[in-house]
Formats: structure tokens, C-alpha cells, sequence
């Protein structure tokens, strides 16, 4: 399959800091890609959907000012969380849209996530 | 109604037996469905995608969709402890479900 990397893959951080985390495509364009949210022993949260060259579409409740996402290439989308807090330690993972079939079908590969604790 | 619905477990089967999961969801308009696999800490990996009404096999996985009842599901032949994970149902749109966390115990 194809194959969509993260980094970092871990971070700590203090609280009222920024982190950023990149999600990039290795081996395919994707103009799509998608960031989720995972607390322990929870499903995954769709946050918001990256378009490249455009503004990113967030779920209701997601802070777009707090949740800050660039999509500026094809195989690179970032996030960045703002004056992060404590409660926003969670598991951040990424995927890119991965189109096939002569563009008639579609699935998404994830990355490996990133691990962001604020102390 | 939730998008796409699966029961959260756990599901517990032994060694060597058939794990059956099952998923709903509510948009009859949907084409495509995915199976993901997810280890403890780690992120999901893609598993099974199928777009047709009836069985598609994989190895050990199958599988199943029947879009009138809006119903898919995996089934995993002669289980492994390997395969102890939660499997994530999604439809495109890119909508997961809760997972169901499977367990196969030796």
C-alpha cells in the first residue's frame, strides 16, 4: 500500500507552547488529506479535512484558530496546535486521500501518528 | 443515528476459530467501505475495501456487503492472537465507526 509519514512521531512539550506536525505522502500525490484526534481507549475524531491550495474544512467543535492546518503541496499538510494545554495531549494522526481505479475509487492510508504530551 | 455503527466489544473468540465483525450505516447512498485494523498505540492500517454487493476474500479475511440491509462485515478464518486488535469499519466520506475491539485468546 502507500505510504503516508509523520513527524514527529512523539512530542513533549510545555503548556502555552506550539507543536507542529507535518504528514506527508511518500509515494503518491494526495490532494486530501485528513487530520484526526484519538484519546486512549477512544475511537478516532475526525478534526478536519486538508485540500491543497485551499482552507482546510474543520468538524464542528474543532478550533480552526487553535487547530492551525496548511496544506501547501501535494504530499505535505502540517498542523499546528497553538498555545497548547494540557488537554490537548492526545494522539494526532494523519492520512492522505489515495486515489485509484482511474480515479473511480478512493481510500485513505494513515500515518504512524504523533504522540503530543503537554505538561 | 450515528453514520456508521459497530458494536464496541469486546469480542473474545479462541484460537483457530471465525471472528465475525459487523457494521451499519446510514447513508444508503454509500458506494465504498473500508475494514481497518488498529493495534494498541499504533494508527490504522488499511485491511479490506469493497464496493460490490456480496463477498470479497483476502487471505483469511472476508469481506461481506449487502447494501439493501446497509450492512457490512469482516470475517477473519482460523484467528490469531496476532489478530487481537480493534477493526474499524468506515464508508467513504471518510466516517469511521467506534471499532470493535477483538480479542483471540491462545
Amino acid at each position: 500500500g502507500a505510504v503516508v509519514s509523520q513527524h514527529p512521531s512523539w512530542v513533549i512539550c510545555k503548556s502555552g507552547t506550539s507543536v507542529k506536525i507535518e504528514c506527508r505522502s511518500l509515494d503518491f500525490q494526495a490532494t486530501t488529506m485528513f487530520w484526526y484526534r484519538q484519546f486512549p481507549k477512544q475511537s478516532l475524531m475526525l478534526m478536519a479535512t486538508s485540500n491543497e491550495g485551499s482552507k482546510a474544512t474543520y468538524e464542528q467543535g474543532v478550533e480552526k484558530d487553535k487547530f492551525l492546518i496548511n496544506h501547501a503541496s501535494l504530499t505535505l499538510s502540517t498542523l499546528t496546535v497553538t498555545s497548547a494545554h494540557p488537554e490537548d495531549s492526545s494522539f494526532y494522526i494523519c492520512s492522505a486521500r489515495y486515489v485509484f481505479g482511474s480515479g473511480s475509487s478512493d481510500t485513505q492510508y494513515f500515518g504512524p501518528g504523533t504522540r503530543l504530551t503537554v505538561l | 443515528q450515528k453514520e456508521v455503527e459497530q458494536n464496541s466489544g469486546p469480542l473474545s473468540v479462541p484460537e483457530g476459530a471465525i471472528a465475525s465483525l459487523n457494521c451499519t450505516y446510514s447513508d444508503r447512498g454509500s458506494q465504498s467501505f473500508f475494514w481497518y485494523r488498529q493495534y494498541s498505540g499504533k494508527s490504522p492500517e488499511l485491511i479490506m475495501f469493497i464496493y460490490s454487493n456480496g463477498d470479497k476474500e483476502d487471505g483469511r479475511f472476508t469481506a461481506q456487503l449487502n447494501k439493501a440491509s446497509q450492512y457490512v462485515s469482516l470475517l477473519i478464518r482460523d484467528s490469531q492472537p496476532s489478530d487481537s486488535a480493534t477493526y474499524l469499519c468506515a464508508v467513504r466520506g471518510m466516517r469511521f465507526g467506534a471499532g470493535t475491539r477483538l480479542t483471540v485468546k491462545p
